[in-house]
């Protein structure tokens, strides 16, 4: 039930952008993106709960195709800040608020490297 | 700093020997979970407590492995003879139960001589 991601490594310029897909072979029924620096703990980016729902964090956004079972994380003018392996996490089933699921299968990350 | 913290940060131990970890969650999270994370790979899901009650565990944890989460707060990761294949970054992860977001604490690293 791992999601599949792409592509595995992206190198970027400052100000320019890139784009992370997550796709798994089941239902996909939420996704949660992560960024982790190196050598630091992942850090919650934002969840999509609902297909074709897309969210925005600043100058990073994401979409999510629940028919198409993928989602995708949208990084724009990148900046220096924006180093490090994005993951994407999904959910065995469809979550509840206060229910007691939580268990999130990850996919294996995308490195991504800003360069000045 | 999420709130969530791991010790020790790094654990050199040699194979064969028994090592364990501890996670402390930001206090109001009921839901703790422990993820391993290899070399260019994801957290993979070990096990999760709601309270001090263990919910699920994983079928990468195998009988050396074991977790508790007594009075709900305060976890502990115990390995026991331990493996080279046990090297890894353990993760912490806690949850509200009325929200979505999981927070990772900052791991600690096991290395197996």
């Amino acid at each position: 039930q791992q999601p599949v991601q792409s592509p595995q490594a992206v190198i970027l310029r400052e100000g320019e952008d890139a784009v992370i897909n997550c796709s798994s072979s089941k239902a996909l029924y939420s996704v949660h993106w992560y960024r982790q620096k190196h050598g630091e703990a992942p850090v919650f980016l934002m969840i999509l709960l609902k297909g074709g729902e897309q969210k925005g964090h600043e100058k990073i956004s994401a979409s999510f195709n629940e028919k198409k079972q993928q989602s995708s994380l949208y990084l724009t003018a990148s900046q220096l800040s924006y180093s490090g392996t994005y993951f994407c996490g999904t959910p065995v089933s469809r979550e509840v608020r206060g229910s007691t699921l939580g268990r999130l299968y990850f996919g294996r990350g995308t490195q991504l490297t800003v360069w000045p | 700093d999420t709130g969530v913290s791991q010790n020790p940060r790094h654990k050199i131990t040699k194979r064969g020997q028994n090592v364990t970890f501890r996670c402390d969650p930001i206090s109001e999270h009921n839901r703790l979970y422990w993820y391993r994370q290899t070399l260019g790979q994801g957290p993979e899901f070990l096990t999760y407590f709601q309270n001090e009650a263990q919910l699920e565990k994983s079928r990468l944890l195998s009988d050396r492995f074991s977790a508790e989460r007594p009075k709900g707060s305060f976890s502990t990761l115990e390995i026991q003879r331990t493996e080279q294949g046990d090297s890894a970054m353990y993760l912490c992860a806690t949850k509200d139960s009325l929200d979505y977001e999981q927070y990772f604490g900052p791991g600690t690293r096991l290395t197996v001589t």
